[in-house]
């Protein structure tokens, strides 16, 4: 099956500190990835999605300097948290799809990123 | 709302036991999916059911879907301790997204 590798799998940094998460499709093309943030016991929010080769299309409230997403490629994207806060703690978890949109999404097993 | 709706929440059972959560959606959709996440870990995709079916099995796995009430259902015959996890519903409604439900946390006990 699909399979969609995120790393780091963990993060520990200090405040102030610009972090690089990785997301890479193994054995497909990715032509479409989508970022997400998931607060504990809670559901998946939307960050933004990115189709490789254009910018990223950002939710409503997700600040773009802060979250730099990057798709250059049909199996990588990255997204960095620049800066990063207390407050940037969270879970991400990246996802990939290829160019069918009615197939489901593949995810990465998702980032804990701690910022002390 | 980005999200849809599920319930319930939580749900504890024992072993052997079925399992039922369902979800509800706001707008039409192509088509709606079921995954599920271990705690800690990514998303993996259980089952899709499109807009023109009304009942999907894969397994232990039986989904429906009932479009003139905007609802799904995902029902695990015989649960097993291994089936503990958090089970969400995906609406799609074309374009790019896919719009999460809230999820269930399913807790089976041995």
């Amino acid at each position: 099956g699909a399979v969609v590798s995120q790393h780091p799998s963990r993060v520990i940094c200090k405040s102030g500190t610009s972090v690089k998460i990785e997301c890479r499709s193994l054995d497909f093309q990715a032509t479409t990835m989508f970022w997400y943030r998931q607060f504990p016991k809670q559901s998946l929010m939307l960050m933004a999605t990115s189709n490789e080769g254009s910018k990223a299309t950002y939710e409503q409230g997700v600040e773009k300097d802060k979250f730099l997403i990057n798709h250059a490629s049909l199996t990588l994207s990255t997204l960095t948290v620049t800066s990063a806060h207390p407050e940037d703690s969270s879970f991400y978890i990246c996802s990939a799809r290829d160019s069918d949109a009615y197939q489901p999404q593949h995810f990465g097993d998702g980032t804990r990123l701690s910022i002390l | 709302s980005q999200q849809g709706e599920e319930d319930p929440q939580a749900l504890s059972i024992q072993e052997g036991e079925n399992a039922t959560m369902n979800c509800s959606y706001k707008t039409s959709i192509n088509n709606l999916q079921w995954y599920r996440q271990n705690s800690g870990r990514g998303l993996v995709h259980l089952i899709l059911i499109r807009s023109n079916e009304r009942e999907k099995h894969s397994g232990r796995l039986r989904v429906t879907l009932d479009t003139s009430k905007k609802s799904s259902s995902l029902l695990i015959t015989a649960s097993r301790a291994a089936d503990t996890a958090s089970y969400f519903c995906a609406s799609y409604t074309g374009g790019f997204k896919t719009i999460f439900g809230a999820g269930t946390r399913l807790f089976v006990k041995a």
